[in-house]
């Protein structure tokens, strides 16, 4: 079983704060890292998928990087709003077998207007 | 284009009943998974499979049993329920290593 670690496990800021997120995987045989954004009563939406070292991805307000040698990837949210509210969670199928997926335990950002 | 459809959305069982929660996809995917997603565990990938005929076992399978005769259908099979298994149950599916669409989910109590 992959250790996948995400920091911090909860997050309160106000609308408008800039914000980001640590996901830790294991760096050997790696394949992909994912980053899903959980919104409650729904279900797992993705965000990003990233698979190169150094890889950066951007959707609006959101953005990722990946750094594959040491095993962490960061999730960065600019001028957070309520609506950003959701857990974020990471995913890896590193580890030797590359269709199982390792999640995370999340991030639970609650954003504050 | 329904995309991941899960059906019953909620459940209802006592201990050593049977049940099937549903899974079907209309994205012409290979690749389908079933999850359990329990308070401050995460998501736990239960059983997978990456094609009509090939399935395989995740981090917790036990209690579970999963078929793929379709490209379209995974189904997962409780055949004695126990408390241990109330969760919410998410199936997922996803083309190579691309992007993952998750299903609605089904709430299961076991009581």
């Amino acid at each position: 079983i992959l250790n996948v670690e995400q920091s911090p496990q909860s997050l309160h800021v106000q609308e408008g704060d800039s914000t980001n997120f640590t996901c830790s995987f294991p760096s050997s045989n790696f394949y992909a890292l994912h980053w899903y954004r959980w919104e409650t009563a729904k279900s797992p939406e993705a965000l990003f998928v990233m698979t190169l070292n150094g890889d950066e991805k951007k959707k609006g307000r959101i953005s990722a990087t990946l750094n594959t040698k040491e095993g962490y990837s960061y999730l960065y949210i600019k001028g957070s709003q309520p609506e950003d509210s959701a857990t974020y969670l990471c995913a890896t199928n590193s580890g030797g077998s590359n269709y199982k997926l390792t999640f995370g335990k999340g991030t639970l950002l609650t954003v504050n207007p | 284009n329904a995309g991941v459809t899960q059906t019953p959305k909620f459940q209802v069982l006592k201990t050593g009943q049977s049940m099937t929660l549903q899974c079907a996809q209309d994205m012409n995917h290979e690749y389908m998974s079933w999850y359990r997603q329990d308070p401050g565990m995460g998501l736990r990938l239960i059983h997978y499979s990456v094609g009509a005929g090939i399935t395989d076992q995740g981090e917790v399978p036990n209690g579970y049993n999963v078929s793929r005769s379709t490209t379209e259908d995974f189904p997962l099979r409780l055949l004695s329920a126990a408390p241990s298994q109330t969760s919410v149950y998410f199936c997922a599916t996803m083309a190579g290593f691309d992007t993952q669409y998750f299903g609605p989910g089904t709430r299961l109590t076991v009581l």
